[in-house]
């Protein structure tokens, strides 16, 4: 099974401020990592696949990076909406696996 | 544009069985894998089980295997989760949730509670 952790758990961040969550990956999964974002009461829904994809209708100010084991999600100018748990996916081999989440809370 | 409904959680004694239903409206039921993803209270996603679009290939996660079975009807644009020997610890949201074109999760349903408790 690939073990997904990610850092850090919980982010107090001001609007307009850069956000920058990672995702480590237990051993390579190429480009097979995604990321979700889940609001209270909500289902997760999907901003980036393939590590690097913008999924359709996400705002730009998300965006991926990263290959291997190690990869990156970052919101350029956090805005008061992007209150919200984001986890990491990886798709490379069953069980598919997710990260525990980071929490980012606006200040 | 695909909505997935699921429907059949509840209170269940441990030990009881539970089906899950997840019904799906857009297009193209057939032509796609769907996967079931549960998430205890405060915690982070859990696979559960997949899938394949015609039925004939099927996958559980370790800590359901022997226990839980995925099933679909095509004809009736319907997705099933069969859980029997329920335990506590699989208390939580179970949701439904299709691919997109390629190995991630494009569509999420609303999600059904399951709470295993005496």
């Amino acid at each position: 099974e690939i073990l997904l952790t990610q850092s850090p758990g919980f982010q107090s961040v001001s609007p307009k401020e850069r956000v920058t969550i990672t995702c480590r990956a237990s051993q390579s999964i190429g480009y097979n990592l995604h990321w979700y974002q889940q609001k209270p009461g909500q289902s997760p829904k999907l901003l980036i696949k393939y590590a690097t994809e913008s999924f359709s209708g996400v705002p730009s100010r998300f965006s991926g990076s990263g290959s291997g084991t190690d990869f990156t999600l970052t919101i350029s100018s956090l805005e008061a909406e992007d209150a919200a748990t984001y986890y990491c996916h990886q798709s490379m081999s069953l069980p598919w696996t997710f990260g525990q989440g980071t929490k980012v809370d606006i200040k | 544009q695909v909505q997935l409904v699921e429907s059949g959680g509840g209170v269940v004694q441990p030990g009881r069985s539970l089906r899950l239903s997840c019904s799906a409206s857009g297009n193209s039921f057939r032509n796609y894998a769907f996967h079931w993803v549960r998430q205890a209270p405060g915690k982070g996603p859990e696979w559960v089980a997949v899938i394949s679009s015609n039925g004939n290939n099927k996958d559980v996660a370790d800590s359901v295997r022997g226990r839980f079975t995925v099933s679909r009807d095509n004809s009736k644009d319907t997705l099933y989760l069969e859980m029997n020997s329920l335990r506590r610890e699989d208390t939580a949201v179970y949701y439904c949730a299709r691919v997109g074109y390629g190995d991630y999760l494009e569509y999420w349903g609303q999600g059904t509670l399951v709470i295993v408790s005496s």
